[in-house]
């Protein structure tokens, strides 16, 4: 079955450390691929995109992700972690031409980031 | 421009009442949709509408209704609350189905409370 995988659930890192979290999807085919940031109480908010071309994705706050083909992969990183980035982040890709959910939003679980100082 | 406006933000219903989640947008843009949100779940989506008088079921449709009787709208409706109807609802639009590749725009939620 189509799912996006966020393998951890949660995470701990140290402020100033460096950081990744990971995604993986199975699809026939390559979808488009997204990270959304969450603060608790908040609502989403988009960090960066990949649709095609350089598979390196720079996006807001320092933040940037991979995608691997290879391994059905699409990684979010940051190099050095700050405080203000715990919250929960939620990998997701829209399917395309592909039966009932044809062009929608499909979210992983999330992994929810904690930082310590 | 409002974007994505939702109400109410919070509510509390008692099991068995009917209430129904409003969500507008003010962009023109054809594809809307509803979310959950539970710990541990994810959002999952529940209803879309590629435009007005079409709407389809996503993933987690049970218990609840939809119409898109304009383009703005996009209400979802609970028609008998049940404690397991208890999350965090969020509509979305963009300017038309995502897997164009379209900018997709979200609302700030509604916490709904099923007693």
């Amino acid at each position: 079955a189509q799912s996006v995988t966020q393998p951890d659930i949660h995470i701990t890192v140290s402020e100033g450390a460096s950081l990744e979290l990971r995604c993986n999807y199975s699809y026939g085919a390559t979808p488009y691929l997204f990270w959304y940031v969450q603060s608790p109480g908040q609502g989403l908010q988009l960090l960066l995109k990949y649709f095609s071309g350089d598979t390196l994705v720079q996006g807001i706050k320092g933040f940037e992700a991979e995608f691997k083909r290879s391994q059905s992969s699409f990684n979010l990183r940051k190099p050095s972690v700050h405080w203000s980035d715990a919250a929960e982040y939620f990998c997701a890709v829209v399917l395309m031409n592909y039966g009932g959910s044809q062009g929608n939003l499909i979210f992983g679980k999330g992994t929810k980031l904690s930082v310590k100082p | 421009n409002a974007g994505v406006t939702q109400t109410p933000k919070f509510q509390v219903l008692k099991t068995g009442q009917s209430m129904t989640l409003q969500c507008a947008q003010d962009m023109n843009h054809e594809y809307m949709s509803w979310y959950r949100q539970d710990p541990g779940m994810g959002l999952r989506l529940i209803h879309y509408s590629v435009g007005a008088g079409i709407t389809d079921q996503g993933e987690v449709p049970n218990g609840y209704n939809v119409s898109r009787s304009t383009t703005e709208d996009f209400p979802l409706r609970l028609l008998s609350a049940a404690p397991s109807q208890t999350s965090v609802y969020f509509c979305a639009s963009s300017y038309s189905t995502p897997g164009f590749g379209n900018t997709i725009y979200f609302g700030e939620g509604s916490w709904l409370t099923v007693v």
